[in-house]
C-alpha cells in the first residue's frame, strides 16, 4: 500500500512559472526522497531531505519537511519544458533507505 | 558508470504462464529492490535484496519471488501470471547497506499478461 497521497494529482503551468506539489505521509521516517519519471521510465533520484532537516535546495528544487504534520512539499522554480514529467515522493521507515514507499505521484505538465 | 539494466524490456505473456526479469545494478552497488508500478496501486515495493540475503519483503503473494548472485545481478520470477501483474517492474540498486541513500532505478521492463 502506498504511504500516502500527493497533491496535486494533476498540474499544468506555463515555461518560467513556479510549480508546487505536496506530499503527505502517514508514518515516522527516517528520510523523505523525491523522484522524478519520464512517461513510465524509470525514476530518477531528485533531492533526499532527512527527518531532522526542515528545507534543503538543490539548483532549482527545493523541498521542506515538516515532520510534525507529515507533510513535504517540492518547489520547482522558474520552470522548463523538459520538466514535465511525474513527481513522486517516497518515504523510508526502516533505515534501510532500500524499502521505499512512494506516494500517489503529481503529473506536471509544463507548456511552452 | 554504466546504469542499472533490466532485461528483456518488454514482455507479453498468457494466464498462467511463469516470466523472470533481470536486473543488473550499477557495478560496486549490492543492494538490489523491485518495485511493480501500476495505474491503480501506483508504485509498490516487492522485495529487497543485499549480498545474497532477502532483506525485506514487501506484501505481494508468493508468486512472487527473487534472488540474488554472488555478482549482484537479480532476478524476479512471477509464477501463474494472472492479468492483474500487468505492470511496470522497476529495480533499483545502491550503494550502502543502510542509511540515507539514493535508489538508481533501471528503465523497467513493461509486462503484459493476455
Amino acid at each position: 500500500s502506498q504511504q500516502g497521497e500527493e497533491d496535486p494529482q494533476a498540474l499544468s503551468i506555463q515555461e518560467g512559472e513556479n510549480a508546487t506539489m505536496n506530499c503527505s505521509y502517514k508514518t515516522s521516517i527516517n528520510n523523505l526522497q523525491w523522484y522524478r519519471q519520464n512517461s513510465g521510465r524509470g525514476l530518477v533520484h531528485l533531492i533526499l531531505i532527512r527527518s531532522n532537516e526542515r528545507e534543503k535546495h538543490s539548483g532549482r528544487l527545493r523541498v521542506t519537511l515538516d515532520t510534525s504534520k507529515k507533510s513535504s512539499s517540492l518547489l520547482i522554480t522558474a520552470s522548463r519544458a523538459a520538466d514535465t514529467a511525474s513527481y513522486f515522493c517516497a518515504t523510508d521507515d526502516t533505515g534501510t533507505a532500500s524499502k521505499l514507499t512512494f506516494g500517489t505521484g503529481t503529473r506536471l505538465q509544463v507548456t511552452l | 558508470k554504466a546504469g542499472v539494466t533490466q532485461t528483456p524490456r518488454y514482455l507479453i505473456k498468457t494466464r498462467g504462464q511463469q516470466v523472470t526479469l533481470s536486473c543488473s545494478p550499477i557495478s560496486g552497488h549490492r543492494s538490489v529492490s523491485w518495485y511493480q508500478q501500476t495505474p491503480g496501486q501506483g508504485l509498490q515495493f516487492l522485495f529487497e535484496y543485499f549480498s545474497e540475503t532477502q532483506r525485506n519483503k514487501g506484501n505481494f503473494p508468493g508468486r512472487f519471488s527473487g534472488r540474488q548472485f554472488s555478482n549482484s545481478r537479480s532476478e524476479m520470477n512471477v509464477s501463474t501470471l494472472e492479468l492483474g501483474d500487468s505492470a511496470l517492474y522497476l529495480c533499483a540498486s545502491s550503494y550502502r547497506a543502510s542509511g540515507p541513500n539514493e535508489q538508481f532505478f533501471g528503465p523497467g521492463t513493461r509486462l503484459t499478461v493476455l
